[in-house]
């Protein structure tokens, strides 16, 4: 069975901080990884990742891919009460790019 | 660009009664999933359906049914609903195979 874990689930810190988030996989076939910032309800959608090795960046946010070790991490550097949010991973994997979730990690920034 | 629409937003229903949620998508996408999301199981698939076709299922019992009409909205229904049911029910559209997928608000289902 296809599994997305990540850690820590939840994490508190200051305004200003840096923070890293990890998501690792075991899946069949994988085909991308993606990054979600859910603050009330709907997801929004961060970084697909496809390749290992390459940064993909949004202003503060960044994200990496290692396909070897079967991991990635979301960085938020100089973290804002605005980032507080579920920071949710996402795995395609299979020929019809079956999607599994994990269960997020709950950022809370403080000022 | 309209996005995701998911209509009801709330829904409160008793036990043994069934629903129907309504998805309807971004123009062009023909990619709907339905995900279950409560505080203690995260995010878990339903089903996805892509051009009417249901191709991707996840474990949950047959009271938990889809379909997707040629215009690609979707609809996806519980039957006999149990307490366990209450739920922030989302879908997810995208245009095929290698896209990141967009969320609409989601319907709370309610059940009493």
């Amino acid at each position: 069975e296809d599994k997305v874990v990540q850690s820590p689930l939840s994490l508190v810190v200051h305004e200003g901080d840096t923070v890293t988030l990890n998501c690792s996989y075991e899946v069949t076939n994988f085909r991308s990884l993606l990054w979600y910032k859910q603050e009330k309800k709907a997801p929004t959608f961060l970084f697909m990742l496809t390749s290992s090795g390459i940064e993909k960046k949004s202003g503060r946010l960044s994200s990496i891919l290692d396909k070897k070790e079967l991991f990635s991490i979301l960085n938020i550097t100089a973290t804002q009460t605005g980032d507080s949010a579920v920071y949710l991973c996402a795995v395609y994997s299979g020929g019809y790019q079956k999607v599994t979730f994990g269960t997020g990690t709950k950022l809370q920034v403080i000022p | 660009k309209a996005g995701v629409t998911q209509t009801p937003r709330y829904l409160i229903k008793t036990r043994g009664q069934q629903v129907t949620l309504s998805c309807s998508p971004i123009s062009g996408h023909r990619s709907v999933s339905w995900y279950q999301q409560t505080p203690g199981q995260g995010l878990q698939f339903l089903f996805e359906y892509f051009s009417e076709t249901q191709r991707n299922k996840g474990n949950f019992p047959g009271r938990f049914s889809g379909r997707q009409f040629s215009n690609s909205r979707s609809e996806m229904n519980v039957s006999t609903l149990e307490l366990g049911d209450s739920a922030l029910y989302l879908c997810a559209t995208r245009t095929g195979l290698t896209t990141e997928a967009f969320f609409g608000q989601g319907t709370r289902l309610t059940v009493v």
